[in-house]
């Protein structure tokens, strides 16, 4: 299957740790990146590959694999935490990209 | 620092053609290192990708889509195209134009989106 399941919510208490997971057999193959999206604005990149965060993203967020599971956690969640976050990796083809269903956080 | 910004216009009749140009600006759409595609987001749902270009002129489609789609670029104006035909109410979506690298290390393949167009919002409708 090409898919990418992710949970359409999760919720955190500030301060806590959360772990937002991302499932589909191509992730046995391939890594996921994760995207972040706040209402109203274009994705922004989180993590990519084994766990890599571009310039500007804290250290919170981190990524890691495990089977055909993709996490992306967040240790010590903020309030501006709170948006929706995507998964997307290649499909079987390879020459293809699909995006998870997206996750919506809420921080309490 | 690379910018992309999608144009065209915001309202589209049904069975017409969608047509939106992302022009790139703060960097070549002609470098070998990076891939240029098309995303979308029907309001209050998730992210669908649409599919890539290479500067090559190399595409790759969204296999859902691929019988209403076109994506073509002109390196001359540093741009890039979406033409998706025969429209209906379900293509309403924010459009959004991005910039891919094909990530490899010692761990394996990821994709990255790094760059994202703000995005533009179109409407099928009569």
């Amino acid at each position: 299957s090409s898919e990418l399941t992710q949970d359409p919510a999760v919720s955190v208490a500030l301060g806590q740790t959360v772990r937002i997971t991302c499932q589909g057999d191509i992730l046995r193959y391939h890594y996921a990146s994760w995207y972040q999206q706040k209402p109203g604005q274009a994705p922004v990149l989180v993590i990519y590959g084994k766990n890599n965060r571009p310039s500007g993203i804290p250290d919170r967020f981190s990524g890691s694999s495990s089977g055909n599971t993709a996490s992306l956690t967040i240790t010590g969640a903020q309030a501006e935490d709170e948006a929706d976050y995507y998964c997307n990796s290649r499909d079987s083809s390879g020459n293809h990209w699909v995006f998870g269903g997206g996750t919506k956080l809420t921080v309490l | 620092q690379l910018q992309l910004q999608e144009s065209g216009p915001g309202l589209v009749k049904p069975s017409e053609t969608l047509s939106l140009t992302c022009t790139v600006s703060g960097g070549s759409i002609s470098s070998t290192s990076y891939y240029w595609g098309w995303i979308r987001q029907p309001p209050g749902k998730g992210l669908e990708w649409i599919g890539s270009i290479y500067y090559s002129g190399s595409t790759y489609y969204n296999p859902s889509l691929k019988s209403r789609v076109t994506i073509s670029v002109d390196t001359s104006k540093n741009q890039f195209s979406l033409k998706l035909s025969s429209v209906t109410a379900a293509d309403t979506a924010v459009y959004y134009c991005a910039r891919r690298i094909d990530y490899y290390d010692s761990s394996g393949y990821s994709p990255i989106f790094d760059y994202w167009g703000q995005g533009t919002l179109v409407t099928v409708s009569s």
